[in-house]
């Protein structure tokens, strides 16, 4: 089944603990992205990768880091998490990033930071 | 920047009814792509509809259509015979070949039975 796959689906951590979402696809995309969805905010883009090796800011990319060293797997890194950071987590997938491609979403992390 | 505009926090129609959910959007670009994703409780990103700019023809799927206006940059999606499981936050969102991706704030849909 072609999906995307977040872990954790929840996470409560402490402020400055280093932590890890993972993301992987399973359909050879080439493009890969971190959105936060925040209440009367919508979705605002963190990162995204057009390919391996290749990652650029989105619109709220501070305090947060990505890395694309493999082409299915696109994890975001809190190095040290604050409070402000408590969202819930979205990656999606496309097999390009041109506006024709549909973006495949995964189900979702809620952190909350303490 | 490109911005996305829903300007109707909630909305709530009676099943069986028609609901028509608002959006407009802000660009200089002239190609781009313009979707609804529907997230129920469960929070999952569902893409509704998709349409493209350079396309007069209104999409539709279904139940779901929507109502382009390019010179008037409005979006909105109507869906008729609502359902009770049409009740969700609807995103409206943008895309363009720059990797520009915007979502609005998003409108809560309630379905009265």
């Amino acid at each position: 089944e072609a999906q995307v796959t977040q872990n954790p689906r929840y996470l409560i951590t402490v402020t400055g603990k280093k932590l890890t979402v993972t993301c992987s696809q399973n359909m050879n995309h080439e493009y890969m992205s971190w959105y936060r969805q925040d209440p009367g905010l919508g979705l605002r883009q963190i990162y995204y990768s057009m390919n391996v090796e290749v990652t650029d800011k989105g619109d709220v990319p501070e305090g947060y880091k990505v890395s694309r060293k493999e082409k299915r797997n696109f994890p975001l890194i809190l190095e040290s998490p604050s409070p402000n950071q408590t969202s819930l987590y979205f990656c999606a997938s496309s097999f390009r990033g041109f506006s024709t491609d549909t973006q495949y979403f995964g189900p979702g992390t809620r952190l909350t930071v303490l | 920047a490109q911005t996305v505009t829903q300007s109707q926090p909630e909305m709530s129609v009676q099943e069986a009814e028609t609901v028509t959910l608002s959006c407009t959007y802000d660009t200089s670009e002239s190609d781009y792509y313009l979707f609804w994703y529907k997230q129920p409780p469960s929070r999952q990103m569902i893409l509704v509809i998709r349409q493209e700019a350079y396309k007069q023809q209104n999409a539709t799927e279904n139940r779901f259509s929507v109502n382009f206006q390019k010179a008037a940059k409005s979006f909105s999606l109507k869906i008729s015979d609502s359902q009770l499981g049409d009740a969700a936050m609807y995103f409206c969102a943008y895309r363009s070949d720059n990797n520009d991706m915007r979502f609005g704030a998003g409108t809560r849909l309630t379905v009265k039975p």
